[in-house]
């Protein structure tokens, strides 16, 4: 199985700043989704990319896909405090997710 | 909305003791799994199960086995607790075609002394 990888680890911005958070992965994928995880409601997901899409909208959220260097980015923009949590990338071969360890944002009130 | 539950948010056992991990889905979902998760190390796969009676190993089974008697309810089994396997124990489901979405429980932390 392979592992997405977020990049940075920890990221810390003001309230109404825009985030930008970055995963690498190893081998083809199906599609790759990123989840959050915060301390008040476990780890839901946030949005799914196919292989064969460049970039998806989701309210604040803007995923970008680049099949040939095998990264996505995901951008939060016009941040707030309740977007603090962690985020994951996760790629799919069948039903089995894979998951790295997670980019930890902090947005500041 | 999907709901996903575990029997406990916080558990405590002790070194050598039988640990049963709950965790009921209710979107008749086909697909079910456990992780671990542990800083530094992310989600991590122990087992999933595809269908009734059907499990599969994931990453890191050694010293768990599950359960799946009814659709709805895949149960982790720590034969003999041991301190390392103290963790957050988080449970998904799944369809098995489609988005491949996956819906979390809200897990369970437990500690093993």
């Amino acid at each position: 199985s392979q592992q997405g990888e977020e990049d940075p680890q920890a990221l810390s911005i003001q309230e109404g700043e825009n985030a930008t958070m970055n995963c690498s992965y190893k081998t083809s994928i199906n599609n790759l989704q990123w989840y959050r995880q915060n301390s008040g409601r476990g780890l839901v997901h946030l949005i799914l990319i196919r292989s064969n899409e460049r970039e998806k909208h989701s309210g604040r959220l803007r995923v970008t896909l680049d099949t040939s260097k095998k990264s996505s980015s995901l951008l939060i923009t016009a941040s707030r405090a309740a977007d603090t949590a962690s985020y994951f990338c996760t790629d799919n071969a069948g039903n089995m997710l894979t998951f790295g360890g997670g980019t930890r944002l902090m947005v500041k009130p | 909305d999907v709901k996903v539950t575990q029997s406990s948010r916080y558990l405590v056992k002790r070194t050598g003791e039988k640990v049963f991990l709950e965790c009921v889905q209710d979107m008749d979902h086909e697909n079910m799994f456990w992780y671990r998760q542990d800083p530094g190390l992310g989600l991590r796969l122990i087992y999933f199960s595809y269908d009734v009676k059907m499990k599969e190993k994931g990453d890191i089974p050694e010293g768990y086995s599950v359960s799946r008697e009814k659709k709805e309810r895949f149960s982790l089994i720590l034969e003999s607790a041991s301190t390392n396997q103290t963790s957050m124990y988080l449970c998904a489901s799944s369809f098995m075609a489609g988005t491949y979405e996956q819906y979390f429980g809200p897990g369970t932390r437990l500690t093993v002394t």
